[in-house]
């Protein structure tokens, strides 16, 4: 079983760029969670997704970030116009449903801005 | 804010020797998770906790919550070297399915 996959490892872009994570959940799994983690700190929550759904965005900034996880495909967290404080490593996570069940991550993607 | 917060903040210990990490939360939960992480990679589920448990058992890994208290301890027994990573607990509150993380301990083991 594959766990959950995250695309890239590592990302790097300009300022006033358009970064694309991609989050492949685990076999089975139709909740999917983004995190972003600074370093030596802990990871903030940002959006909850369903199929096709956003369940809870409470976490992500109004503007720049967007997210989905369409019918077909990964997950998706967008940010347009990034500027130096969106550096972090941005974690996906993915669960079966929303009962007592433990969350499981992938290896993040690393995002840099120039 | 509901941050969890961890204590110590790091920890040096040498191999075989007992590691204890605290946490402490603020609102009520559903359920409280312990995570580990290692450098440069994502983060690896430990052991889960429900509310109505008190305390839970995974190999050297022993796990307590006290809600009256509002805190959750880990016990890692007979500690190798393989076991330095940072240590996050995270809770799920029931309000929402998102987990509030800590923010960490930093465990050293000396071989």
């Amino acid at each position: 079983n594959a766990g959950v996959m995250q695309n890239p490892r590592h990302l790097v872009r300009r300022r006033g760029q358009e970064a694309r994570l991609r989050c492949s959940p685990m076999k089975g799994h139709s909740h999917v969670y983004w995190y972003r983690q600074l370093p030596e700190e802990g990871l903030k929550f940002m959006v909850y997704l369903q199929k096709e759904n956003i369940i809870d965005e409470s976490g992500m900034p109004k503007e720049r970030f967007s997210a989905e996880f369409p019918k077909e495909g990964p997950s998706i967290l967008r940010i347009q116009q990034v500027v130096r404080g969106d550096s972090a490593a941005y974690f996906c996570a993915s669960s079966p449903d929303s009962s007592n069940q433990p969350q499981h991550f992938g290896d993040g993607t690393r995002l840099s801005i120039l | 804010s509901q941050q969890g917060e961890e204590d110590p903040q790091a920890l040096s210990i040498q191999e075989g020797e007992n590691a204890t990490m605290n946490c402490s939360y603020k609102t009520s939960i559903n359920n409280l998770q312990w995570y580990r992480q290692n450098s440069g990679r994502g983060l690896v589920h430990l052991i889960l906790i429900r509310s109505n448990e008190r305390e839970k058992h995974s190999g050297r890994l022993r796990v307590t919550l006290d809600t009256s208290k509002k805190s959750s301890s880990l016990l890692i027994t007979a500690s190798r070297a393989a076991d330095t990573a940072s240590y996050f607990c995270a809770t799920r509150h029931n309000a929402g399915n998102m987990l509030t993380f800590g923010g960490g301990t930093r465990l050293m083991v000396k071989p």
